[in-house]
Order: C-alpha cells, then structure tokens, then sequence
C-alpha cells in the first residue's frame, strides 16, 4: 500500500535556528509530493510542491525541499525559524495527476524564543 | 476570489442520526476531494469527484457514508447513522484539471461531534 512517513511527530526548535522536517514516501512511480501547513485554528495551506524539473523548490518564507528519487524522500528544511512557523506540517504524495493525496501523520514545529 | 467555503463549521449530533456536509468548491474547479481529519488517524482520503463522477471513492469507511455531487458545483457528504468514531474534521479541497497545477486547494473544514 502507499504510504508517506513523518519520521518527526513533534520538533521543538529555538528561534533563528535551522530545522528540518522529514518525509519519506513509498512508490518506485512517479510523484508529485506538496508540503501542507496548518497554522493554528486555521485551514492547510499548500507551502511548496514538487512536480517535475528541478528537485529544489522554495516557498516565500523561505522554506525549501528537495525531491530525492533514489530515497523517496522530500525533506523540508528552513535555515532560520522564526516564532510565527509554528504550526503542524503535512507531507503528501500523488500518484496519479489529478487524484487523491496520501498525507503523513504530520509534524508539530514548535518555535521558542 | 472566493476560496472553498464548508457548512456547517460545527457540527453536534447524537449518535444514530444522520447528518450532511457540504463543500462549495472554488469556481471553475473541475476535481472535488473529501478528506477527513481525526487524532491518531491523521488525513484521509474519503472521495474524489471529477465532475458529477466519483471515479475514486475508495476511501469511504462503510456503507453509511455518501458523497454526492452536482452541477459539477456544490458536494454533500452525508453520515448515515453516525457513530462516535465518526467524530472527526471533514476537509473538502478542490483542485483544476490543468496539468501545470494539481494543486488542491482546502477549505476550512467541519468538525464533527458525535455525543
């Protein structure tokens, strides 16, 4: 069955320093992966997505992700957090243009000042 | 413009009876998903719509849920006989059919109570 892991239920992290978000994905298909982010109280929000072309994509927070085939990973990294990321994280995988998304469990990013 | 928009946004029923949600998605979305979203079960897949058509309703948890759509518009999931583990939140996306997109776009959700 497909399935896309969050390594990381929760991760606390202090204010200005990096983090990363870890989603594993299994399929030897072709993908289409997203990051989702839900702040709280409110609805998801897509972040970034990987479709085709280059395996680095950046959001205009200054997320970034990168798209590894031979891991069937799609990390998410942030070289400096600030107190407003706070909020849970959703990895997902298509697999077919157009159908469903199979969603991780999510990852709880807590900043503290 | 106007994103997706769910009625209700709170729901409390008793158990046994039935309820109906429904999802207005973004104008001109040809694709309309329903997720739902409970602790420890995380995001799931429920169906998927293209059109009036559901060719992926794989994701239903029993015969007592139901999913409808028309106009190629306005969806209804209806919870037949509600159980308390169908407390959850049920999330609606929609998404265009153009091939440089696939991105879903969600509403807000209802959250379900089954007391």
């Amino acid at each position: 069955a497909q399935s896309v892991t969050q390594l990381d239920s929760q991760v606390p992290v202090f204010e200005e320093a990096p983090v990363e978000l870890r989603c594993n994905y299994s399929s030897s298909v072709s993908v289409y992966l997203f990051w989702y982010v839900q702040y709280p109280n409110q609805g998801l929000q897509l972040l970034l997505k990987y479709l085709s072309g280059s395996t680095l994509v950046k959001s205009i927070n200054g997320f970034e992700a990168e798209f590894n085939k031979s891991q069937t990973s799609f990390h998410l990294r942030k070289p400096s957090v600030h107190i407003s990321d706070t909020a849970e994280y959703f990895c997902a995988v298509g697999y077919n243009q157009g159908g469903k998304l199979i969603f991780g469990q999510g990852t709880e990013l807590s900043v503290k000042p | 413009g106007a994103g997706v928009s769910q009625s209700p946004s709170n729901k409390v029923t008793e158990k046994g009876k039935d309820v109906e949600l429904r999802c207005d998605p973004i104008s001109g979305h040809t694709a309309l998903y329903w997720y739902r979203q409970s602790l420890g079960q995380g995001l799931e897949f429920l169906i998927y719509f293209q059109g009036n058509s559901a060719p992926d309703k794989s994701g239903l948890p029993s015969d007592r849920f139901s999913a409808e759509r028309t106009g190629g518009s306005v969806s209804t999931l209806t919870i037949q006989r509600t159980q308390q583990e169908d407390s959850a939140v049920y999330l609606c996306a929609s998404s265009t059919d153009r091939a440089s997109s696939y991105e879903q776009y969600f509403g807000p959700g209802t959250r379900l109570t089954v007391t």
